[in-house]
């Protein structure tokens, strides 16, 4: 079945330090990952999408076929960087994402 | 404008009342979504509209009624909703053939 794991509810880490958000996923095909950030009482944005390979605000993500992982990192987070991050999966065949449940992220001044 | 918009931002109504959310992108996008998402979950898709049709309805029960009048626009039709239909009301689109899909800022939604 396909899958995506967001191993940590909760993330709490002091500013300047790094971070890792982690993503495993489940996908039989070759699939299209995403990382969307949601912060407080604003809009779900797409932060970055595995095919770019971008950075966006600090944020790389690569795509570990060996290990089924699309980990988000950042080398010095900001306090701003606090928000709720979610990974998805894009299904093949139709439109639909595969969303993990989210890793809130805290960044302790 | 790259931006998904939604109105209206707050709605409350009662179990009787007939309601609509609306959804409005001007990007070209021809793929168009609802989403409801409850507090601290992720968003779950209710329909999707490719072309100005339904192409997928996620077992969404009939009190919740989708309608696309043009490529712009989608509507969310409410009647007789229940206490736990509250939550918050995504509207997205994207490309028909690139998935990253958009968001608008959603609907607040309480249903008494």
């Amino acid at each position: 079945a396909q899958r995506v794991t967001q191993p940590e509810k909760l993330l709490s880490v002091f500013k300047g330090a790094p971070v890792e958000l982690k993503c495993n996923y489940s996908y039989s095909g070759s699939p299209e990952l995403f990382w969307y950030v949601q912060y407080s009482r604003q809009r779900l944005q797409l932060l970055l999408r595995h095919i770019s390979r971008e950075s966006i605000k600090g944020f790389t993500a690569d795509l570990n076929k060996g290990e089924t992982s699309f980990h988000l990192k950042k080398p010095f987070a900001q306090e701003e960087d606090s928000a709720m991050y979610y990974c998805a999966l894009k299904e093949n065949s139709n439109y639909q994402l595969i969303w993990g449940a989210g890793t809130k992220l805290i960044i302790k001044p | 404008d790259t931006e998904v918009t939604q109105t209206p931002k707050h709605l409350v109504m009662g179990m009787t009342n007939k309601k609509s959310l609306k959804c409005e992108q001007h990007m070209g996008h021809r793929a168009m979504y609802w989403y409801k998402q409850k507090a601290k979950k992720p968003p779950e898709l209710m329909f999707v509209y490719s072309y100005e049709k339904l192409s997928i309805n996620e077992s969404v029960p009939s009190r919740f009624s989708p309608e696309c009048p043009n490529s712009s626009l989608l509507n969310l039709h409410l009647h007789a909703l229940q206490p736990e239909d509250s939550a918050l009301y995504l509207c997205a689109s994207s490309q028909t053939d690139r998935p990253a899909q958009y968001f608008g800022p959603g609907t607040r939604l309480t249903v008494l």
